[in-house]
C-alpha cells in the first residue's frame, strides 16, 4: 500500500515552462512534505519543503503547493532549465522520523 | 557544515560473498541515520533506520543487517550476497523531523 504517490513516471516540458510535478498521499497524519532531485547514479539532494500549516512554500524557481483537502501536493519548476532535467522525489515523514517516499518521476527539459 | 561520506562508490561482488558498506556523517550529533535502496524505476525503499548507537530498525526483512558502532557511523553488512542484493545504495541522516540529506550511493552489481 502505497502511501505517497507520483503517478507520472516521466514529464517533458520545454525549456523556458514551467514544470509541475504532482504527489498525492493517503495518510492524514503527514505533517511534512519534502522533494528532492536526484541525477542517475547520484544520491537525492533535498530542493524544498512544506509543513502541513502552510499551502504554499517558496524557493527561487521552485514553489511547493499543498493542499491539505485534497492530499495532493505539487511542486512547480518555472522557468525550466535544461539542468532541471532529473527524476524528482516526493516524501513526506512519518513516524519514528522515517521518510516515505514517491516512487519518483522522471523530468525531461527539452531545448 | 555537515557532511556524508559513503563508500565504495562501486562494488562488484560475487554471489555468496560478504558485504560491508560504510557511511559516516560529519558536523552533527545524534542524528538519525538511514539505508535506502534504489531499485531500477521504482522508489527509494527504507532497509534501515537508527535513532541512536546500537539501535538498528529494519523496515524489511531481507540478507542484509546494519550496524551503528559509533554515533556517526552507520555499516550496512551480509554474509551472503544474493543477485537479487544488486542495486544502488544510498545512506542519509536527518536530525529528528526534518529533511535527509544523502551520500552519493553506492552502485552494487552481485555476479
Amino acid at each position: 500500500d502505497q502511501q505517497v504517490k507520483q503517478n507520472s513516471p516521466s514529464l517533458s516540458v520545454q525549456e523556458g515552462r514551467i514544470s509541475i510535478l504532482n504527489c498525492d498521499y493517503t495518510n492524514s497524519m503527514f505533517d511534512y512534505f519534502l522533494w528532492y532531485k536526484k541525477y542517475p547514479a547520484e544520491g537525492p539532494t533535498f530542493l524544498i519543503s512544506i509543513s502541513s500549516i502552510k499551502d504554499k512554500n517558496e524557493d527561487g524557481r521552485f514553489t511547493v503547493f499543498l493542499n491539505k483537502s485534497a492530499k495532493h501536493l505539487s511542486l512547480h519548476i518555472v522557468p525550466s532549465q535544461p539542468g532541471d532535467s532529473a527524476v524528482y522525489f516526493c516524501a513526506a515523514i512519518g513516524s519514528n522520523y522515517q521518510l516515505i517516499w514517491g516512487a519518483g518521476t522522471k523530468l525531461i527539459i527539452k531545448p | 557544515s555537515q557532511t556524508i561520506h559513503q563508500w565504495p562508490a562501486t562494488l562488484v561482488q560475487p554471489v555468496g560473498s560478504p558485504l560491508s558498506l560504510e557511511c559516516t556523517v560529519e558536523g552533527t550529533s545524534n542524528p538519525n541515520l538511514y539505508w535506502y535502496r534504489q531499485a531500477a524505476g521504482r522508489g527509494l525503499q527504507l532497509l534501515f533506520y537508527s535513532v541512536g548507537i546500537g539501535q538498528i530498525s529494519s523496515e524489511v526483512p531481507q540478507n542484509l543487517s546494519a550496524s551503528r558502532p559509533q554515533d556517526r557511523q552507520f555499516i550496512l553488512s551480509s554474509k551472503k550476497l544474493l543477485l537479487s542484493d544488486s542495486g544502488f545504495y544510498l545512506c542519509a541522516w536527518s536530525v529528528k523531523n526534518t529533511e535527509a540529506f544523502f551520500g552519493q550511493g553506492t552502485r552494487l552489481t552481485v555476479v
